[in-house]
């Protein structure tokens, strides 16, 4: 089945600091890959996805590119906050199987110190 | 954000109980999943469910039971709860669309068992 590999964390950058969480996976064809930011104390949220290679994902300062030619989908912030500190997860689906599973990274913590 | 919320969000409960977690939809998806969240397990698939009556087991299913009477309710049944049950919950929803793979999760339950 697909997998995917994360960097591992903890990260702690300073604020305004540039951010890069990479992220590479194995995978038959080319599924959607997705990042997911869980927040203290909450559930998992979607943050960005890219349906095909070389599509951009984006959404609230964050951008990660579909590769296939390096099969990496890394998360990048140009300036993060305070308020980006929260775990992220690198996900794609499972395999080709109709379940519609997903297969997550472990996580990336992320704090941001002021 | 999609609709989905979990019952009860917090719950302390003794070894041998049976304990029943919720987790109710309102966006008409398909696919249900619940996974348990620990610190160096990442996220872990306990069962899922594909349909109404329609369930089959994640990669740690037992001690774990679950049903699925109505498309928005997925119910999750701790047999007889054991300590190494105590761990977060997450309910997730997929597939309102075909080929949407992206889940959309709850906000969680802590359950600790003593």
């Amino acid at each position: 089945g697909n997998s995917v590999t994360q960097m591992e964390g903890p990260v702690t950058l300073s604020e305004e600091a540039f951010l890069t969480i990479n992220c590479t996976y194995t995978a038959t064809g080319y599924p959607s890959l997705f990042w997911y930011v869980q927040y203290p104390g909450e559930g998992l949220q979607l943050l960005l996805k890219a349906t095909k290679a070389d599509d951009k994902g984006s959404n609230k300062g964050f951008e990660a590119t579909y590769r296939k030619e390096t099969t990496s989908f890394h998360l990048e912030k140009g300036s993060v906050q305070v308020s980006d500190s929260a775990v992220y997860f690198c996900a794609l689906p499972r395999d080709g199987a109709g379940s519609y599973q997903l297969t997550f990274g472990k996580g990336t913590k992320l704090s941001v110190i002021p | 954000d999609a609709g989905i919320t979990q019952s009860p969000r917090h719950k302390v409960t003794e070894t041998g109980t049976p304990v029943t977690l919720r987790c109710h939809q309102t966006e008409n998806h398909r696919y249900m999943y619940w996974y348990r969240q620990d610190p160096g397990h990442g996220l872990r698939l306990i069962h899922y469910s594909y349909g109404v009556k329609d369930t089959d087991k994640g990669e740690v299913s037992d001690g774990y039971s679950v049903s699925r009477s109505k498309t928005e309710d997925f119910l999750l049944t701790l047999e007889s709860a054991t300590s190494s049950q105590t761990s977060v919950y997450f309910c997730a929803i997929s597939g309102r669309t075909s080929g949407s793979y992206e889940q959309y999760f709850g906000p969680g339950t802590r359950l600790t068992v003593t």
